[in-house]
């Protein structure tokens, strides 16, 4: 099973800033999927993106995924308080005749006031 | 209710202790799942149900027992548990299974003393 590495795996900034997070492996994936975590409650599904090259945005958040399908960027403009969670993406790989779902450790970001 | 809900939020126990944990999910999905999050690791995938039959077991210790009662419920079994097996466990289901699409409840955060 290929490893999803993501970058930074933490982040502290002031509300306002711009950032960007990468979620990097050697695996094609069929599709890509990024999660937010907040505190005490489970992952929610921000996006999914499936096509190389494709871009998503979600308000403030842009999604990109690679052209080769092997990794993916966020980018967050004007962070605010309530973006601040942990960040996940996760790939669907074909294995063994089946799709699994692969997970990255995720990035903790706190955006200050 | 909606979404995926999970009883109970926290658990203590010992470790010669039998409990058990619940999912109830109420989105008409036919897959559901067991996760593990363990701090600085990725979400580790325990169990699958499609259909209410198990697909997959990722070389899960046996005092960890999963049960599918039907489509939309989900137990875990836990017995004679280890002080390393304290983490969030999450639930999660899914319109078919391989997609990356899942919703998640809010978690049992169990800690074994």
């Amino acid at each position: 099973t290929q490893l999803l590495e993501q970058s930074p795996q933490f982040l502290s900034i002031q509300e306002g800033e711009n950032l960007t997070v990468y979620c990097n492996s050697s695996s094609v994936f069929s599709s890509l999927q990024w999660y937010r975590q907040e505190p005490g409650e489970g992952p929610v599904l921000l996006v999914t993106v499936v096509t190389g090259g494709e871009v998503k945005k979600l308000k403030r958040l842009t999604f990109q995924f690679g052209d080769a399908r092997k990794d993916s960027s966020l980018h967050i403009t004007a962070a605010q308080p309530g973006d601040t969670g942990l960040y996940l993406c996760a790939g669907a790989e074909y294995q063994g005749g089946s799709e699994k779902l692969v997970f990255g450790k995720g990035m903790k970001l706190t955006v200050n006031p | 209710e909606t979404g995926v809900t999970q009883t109970p939020r926290h658990l203590v126990m010992g470790m010669t202790n039998k409990k058990s944990l619940k999912c109830e999910q109420h989105l008409g999905h036919n897959a559901m799942y067991w996760y593990k999050q363990s701090a600085k690791k990725p979400l580790e995938l325990m169990f699958v149900y499609s259909l209410e039959e198990r697909v997959e077991n990722n070389s899960v210790p046996s005092r960890f027992s999963p049960e599918c009662p039907n489509s939309s419920h989900l137990f875990l079994h836990l017995h004679t548990l280890q002080p390393e097996d304290s983490a969030l466990y999450l639930c999660a289901s899914s319109q078919g299974r391989g997609t990356g699409e899942l919703f998640f409840g809010e978690g049992s955060r169990l800690t074994v003393l």
